[in-house]
């Protein structure tokens, strides 16, 4: 299995600019999430998908962050327009939840996409 | 709303000076207490799920244990290679998502 697998890797970007980043979810995994990472506020959740649905986007920062989920085996997140504060790195998560959500939850982390806003 | 502290935020060793790391926790009700690693450059990796107090998982030089407020990573005569942060979440009673600290940097030196 190749993991879930995030793209680009490193962005590099001008304020007011648009940026979308990429997901591919573990095959047979039915949930997905999208974190960000800083030094300042460690891993913080922006938004979970259950089955290709938005449970819960209460992370989702400000109307500038969008996040669409069209099919099993791709997700986007996408920041327009960019700002300096959203440098950080984001990471895509997979999961398989049993029917019911009950028991504990083993998220796998893809490698990370390092945006770097201007 | 849930809550994770973990302590120290960087810690330095000695090959072989063992130690433990410290993640204390806020939760309404607990589903499970996960820690991961995390390699430069890499996403976090998965270590252990524990799910009640006086539980104990070990892999490796790593044991993790659980009370009802914190939980504990001890590290048994490390290595250089188990140089990494380490990151603790909990997982709340009826939620699927995990709430993480900030982590602990450990520095194993030779």
């Amino acid at each position: 299995d190749a993991g879930v697998i995030q793209s680009p890797r490193h962005e590099v970007t001008e304020m007011g600019q648009e940026v979308t980043l990429r997901c591919k979810p573990i095959s047979g995994h039915n949930s997905l999430f999208w974190y960000r990472q800083t030094m300042m506020r460690g891993l913080e959740l922006l938004i979970y998908f259950n089955n290709n649905v938005p449970i819960d986007d209460s992370g989702m920062p400000e109307d500038r962050f969008s996040a669409k989920m069209p099919n099993a085996s791709f997700s986007t997140l996408k920041i327009q327009p960019s700002e300096p504060r959203d440098s950080a790195v984001y990471f895509c998560a997979s999961s398989l939840r049993l029917q019911g959500g009950v028991g504990a939850n083993v998220l796998t982390f893809g490698a990370g996409s390092r945006l770097t806003v201007l | 709303e849930d809550q994770v502290t973990q302590s120290p935020e960087a810690l330095r060793l000695q090959e072989g000076e063992s130690s433990s790391l410290n993640c204390s926790y806020t939760v309404s009700g607990l589903r499970g207490l996960f820690w991961y690693r995390q390699d430069p450059g890499k996403g976090p990796e998965f270590l252990f799920t524990l799910y009640s107090a006086g539980e104990e998982k070990e892999k490796e030089r790593l044991k993790a244990t659980l009370t009802k407020k914190e939980s504990f990573l001890h590290i048994t005569a490390p290595k250089p290679e188990d140089s990494a942060t380490y990151l603790c979440a909990v997982q709340a009673l009826g939620y699927s998502t995990l709430t993480f600290g900030k982590g602990t940097m450990l520095l194993v030196s030779p």
